[in-house]
């Protein structure tokens, strides 16, 4: 069975841009949750879908926003990038939401 | 508000010992916790998931206990190998989401 899949593994961007990740869960998985990992703050979370509907979000400003299509993929938009918006972001998904939780290898997001 | 803590911060052993992390949290109210491997750049690795009606789970050289009234957890690697270095994390599922501790970094030399 394939794993969780992030793309693009790498994005290199400057500050004002905007960027859109894209996750793929494990075949069967409806919950999708979106994590950012920095060395100063660790892994924090963003937010989770379920079905297609935003079910829980983390304390990131409005810049941060996601989706999730009917396939269960999952996609995740930063507006107006700033320098601390620099991490890794990895994803991760589960049957329904507290299950074993499964995480992609992540995209690391660069703002300069 | 929930908080998760990872004692020691990293450690340094010799192949063959075997070793113990812990990992602490404030609120005992959890549905599961999960133990997780990281390399560095890497996403994070499934090691065991213990739900919260359970005391411990093993896989392999791998052995994860919780003791929820207390708030504790410690995850014991038998036979420690240098293919076991990378930084460990425990993680809560509480409410809504995984809350993490802040991971052991963990050397096996040769």
């Amino acid at each position: 069975k394939a794993g969780v899949t992030q793309t693009p593994r790498y994005l290199i961007k400057t500050r004002g841009q905007q960027v859109t990740l894209s996750c793929s869960p494990i075949s069967g998985h409806r919950s999708v949750s979106w994590y950012q990992q920095t060395p100063g703050q660790g892994l924090q979370f963003l937010f989770e879908y379920f079905s297609e509907t935003q079910r829980n979000k983390g304390n990131f400003p409005g810049r941060f926003s996601g989706r999730q299509f009917s396939n269960s993929r999952s996609e995740m938009n930063v507006s107006t990038l700033e320098l601390g918006d620099s991490a890794l972001y990895l994803c991760a998904s589960s049957l329904a939401g507290p299950d074993e939780q499964y995480f992609g290898p992540g995209t690391r997001l660069t703002v300069t | 508000k929930q908080e998760v803590t990872q004692i020691p911060a990293a450690l340094s052993v010799p192949e063959g010992e075997n070793l113990v992390l812990n990992c602490s949290f404030t609120d005992s109210a959890i549905y599961n916790l999960q133990w997780f491997r990281q390399d560095p750049g890497k996403g994070l690795t499934s090691l065991l998931l213990i739900q919260s009606s359970q005391r411990e789970q093993t896989s392999g050289r791998l052995n994860a206990s919780l003791d929820k009234s207390s708030g504790r957890s410690t995850l014991y690697i038998a036979a420690s190998q240098p293919g076991d270095s990378a930084t460990y994390l425990c993680a809560v599922y509480n409410t809504d989401k995984l809350i993490f501790g802040t991971g052991t970094r963990l050397q096996v030399f040769p």
